[in-house]
This record gives structure tokens, C-alpha cells and sequence, in this order.
């Protein structure tokens, strides 16, 4: 039931791109992804809804198929800042907003 | 500001002693939710809470108990019956209403117990 994440960890040079997987084995209502730097709360990304709605930070894109229940994020010109661990939260439909979160996957973005 | 605190940031404890975590929210929000953090591990639902006086187990409930007296508040208290207590402890908070909702942490509280 937990979502998989792939890459677990990711190398980057500044202004490389990235991109971070999230699978799950059921059928989605809504994908979240958070960004959690060492020791710090998890901040908001962006939230991916079945039928097409997103709300986000405008910097940070992703994508949702809902056929294959995964989702991406498209980290692009990447920024030291884009460090830490990034988790997708998965919601099932008639989960009534409880999240299963992925392992994570690291990134280090290095000058 | 709007926010979400959690006190405090360091908390060691013995052995056998129940220890209760603060969580105070000023945003407004109806939703809830403790989770607790290890070493390389997600993010795993303790118990939440979408109104005052009502709150469901997560998926690793037990040794933990909750109360939402308050709409914003949702104090967390371990008990000596959970077997590993230390680990990162979060608290979020959301709308309930609507569609895309995101979840605003607080903090975290490091508990420690020997």
C-alpha cells in the first residue's frame, strides 16, 4: 500500500535536472509532494488531484497518470536550495485525507 | 504569522514515564495529524483528527493516545506501552473542505527515551 519512490537517491550539478517517481499498487485520488530538509518540517511542493486539478509553487512541475497510478516531479535548472528529502503522499479514494507517504528520495545538488 | 508549533523541540525521557507533546495550530484548520519520522523511513500516521472531539487511530496507534478538546490543539501523549517511542514526532494541520488541500507542518519534537 505504501508508495514506491524512485530514485532513493539523486547527484546533482547545479542547474542539472532531475526527475522523482512515485508509484503506488491502488487506485489514486490525489498525489502530494513535500520537500524535507534535514532535521526540518516537510514543506509543500505540490498536490496532483485525479482529474487534472494541481495546485503548487510555480517552479515546481509535475505530472499525474492516473491510468498507471504514478507520479512524477520535474525538478529543472536545479539550485543548491533543491537539497534534502523529497516524499510523495499518496491518498486513496475513500481514505477521507489520510496520506501514505514513500520512503523518500534523497537529492544533493552540488555547486 | 499563521502557524503551527510544537514545544518542545528536544524532549529525553526514562524508560516507563508517559510524555505528552504539545501541538498548537492558529491557522483555522479543522484537520489534524500526528506522524511519527525514524532514520530513512516516511512519513507514518499516529492518529488525526477532522474535528473537536473526534480522532482516528492511524496506522501505528498503538502505545500513543490523543485528545482535540480544542480545534486548535492536539496534544500527543506517549505511553510507556510503546515499546521504541524514540523518534521524530510531527504534527500537521489541514483544511477539510475542498479538493487540493495541502498539510502544513510544524516543527517537530525529538523525543529521546533511555
Amino acid at each position: 500500500q505504501q508508495p514506491v519512490q524512485s530514485p532513493q537517491a539523486v547527484i546533482l550539478r547545479e542547474g542539472e535536472d532531475a526527475v522523482i517517481n512515485c508509484s503506488s499498487s491502488k487506485a489514486l485520488y490525489s498525489v502530494h509532494w513535500y520537500r524535507q530538509k534535514h532535521g526540518e518540517a516537510p514543506v509543500f511542493l505540490m498536490i496532483l488531484l485525479k482529474g487534472g486539478e494541481q495546485k503548487g509553487h510555480e517552479k515546481i512541475s509535475a505530472s499525474f497518470n492516473e491510468k498507471k497510478q504514478q507520479s512524477s516531479l520535474y525538478l529543472t535548472a536545479s539550485q543548491l536550495s533543491y537539497s534534502g528529502t523529497y516524499f510523495c503522499g499518496t491518498e486513496n479514494a475513500g481514505n477521507n485525507r489520510k496520506l501514505i507517504w514513500g520512503l523518500g528520495t534523497s537529492l544533493a545538488v552540488n555547486p | 504569522d499563521g502557524g503551527i508549533t510544537q514545544s518542545p523541540k528536544y524532549l529525553f525521557r526514562k524508560e516507563g514515564q508517559n510524555v505528552t507533546l504539545s501541538c498548537e495550530q492558529n491557522l483555522n484548520h479543522d484537520a489534524m495529524y500526528w506522524y511519527r519520522q525514524d532514520p530513512g523511513q516516511g512519513l507514518r500516521l499516529i492518529y488525526y483528527s477532522q474535528i473537536v472531539n473526534d480522532f482516528q487511530k492511524g496506522d501505528i496507534a498503538e502505545g500513543y493516545s490523543v485528545s482535540r478538546e480544542k480545534k486548535e490543539s492536539f496534544p500527543l501523549t506517549v505511553t510507556s506501552a510503546q515499546k521504541n517511542p524514540t523518534a521524530f514526532y510531527l504534527c500537521a494541520s489541514s483544511i477539510v473542505g475542498g479538493n487540493a488541500y495541502e498539510q502544513y507542518f510544524g516543527p517537530g519534537t525529538r523525543l529521546t527515551v533511555t
